[in-house]
């Protein structure tokens, strides 16, 4: 089944410690993005990536970290996460990084990860 | 100014019922693409339909279409006959053509509660 895998599905953790958000594609997409949503702010996107080894800045890349070593696996790291980082956070992909069409344009998105920073 | 814009933040249809959801949008791109996402409660964003700015026909996918009307910057989405499971936050987002980024922006939102 194509899908868009997070890991974990919820996580409640302290101040500054130090967390990884896993995210995996078998769709074979070129492009993967972190997004977070927060109430009354919508969806804003984090951090993205056109491909393995090119990763960019969203509108929201503070306190966040990526990197795309294998064209599958997305991870988001939080090297000291606080608590205005608490948020849901989506993983999405898209077939192709550059493109106007439904096949190549679509984002699928995961699960999602509620995060909780105390 | 808001990018994509969804006016009604709570609506309330019949099970049964078709029910349209309102999206204006505002670009200058030429080369854009239309998106919807439904959200239920657990949280997942699940893609509905996608309508590129080139495509002359309306976008359909099963009971849910997409009434695109270019020249008002409209992209409202119907969906017909109402199930209770159709019951959720529905998004309207758009990417434009010189994003590179490929970011979506979204819009607030619009909460469906169908009625048995």
């Amino acid at each position: 089944e194509a899908q868009v895998t997070q890991n974990p599905r919820y996580l409640i953790t302290v101040t500054g410690k130090k967390l990884t958000v896993t995210c995996s594609q078998n769709m074979n997409h070129e492009y993967m993005s972190w997004y977070r949503q927060d109430p009354g702010l919508g969806l804003r996107q984090i951090y993205y990536s056109m491909n393995v080894e090119v990763t960019d800045k969203g509108d929201v890349p503070e306190g966040y970290k990526v990197s795309r070593k294998e064209k599958r696996n997305f991870p988001l790291i939080l090297e000291s996460p606080s608590p205005n980082q608490t948020s849901l956070y989506f993983c999405a992909s898209q077939l192709r990084a550059m493109g106007v069409s439904l096949s190549t344009d679509t984002q699928y998105f995961g699960p999602g990860t509620r995060l909780t920073v105390l | 100014a808001q990018k994509i814009t969804q006016t009604q933040p709570g609506m309330f249809v019949q099970e049964k019922e078709a029910v349209t959801l309102d999206c204006t949008y505002d670009t200058s791109d030429q080369s854009y693409g239309l998106f919807w996402y439904k959200q239920p409660s657990s949280g997942e964003m699940i893609f509905l339909i996608y309508q590129g700015s080139y495509d002359e026909q309306n976008a359909t996918e099963g009971r849910y279409s997409l009434n695109f009307q270019k020249a008002r910057k409209s992209a409202n989405l119907v969906i017909s006959a109402s199930q209770l499971g159709d019951s959720a936050m529905y998004f309207c987002a758009m990417r434009e053509g010189n994003n590179a980024g490929n970011m979506l922006t979204f819009g607030g939102g619009t909460r469906l509660m169908v009625k048995p």
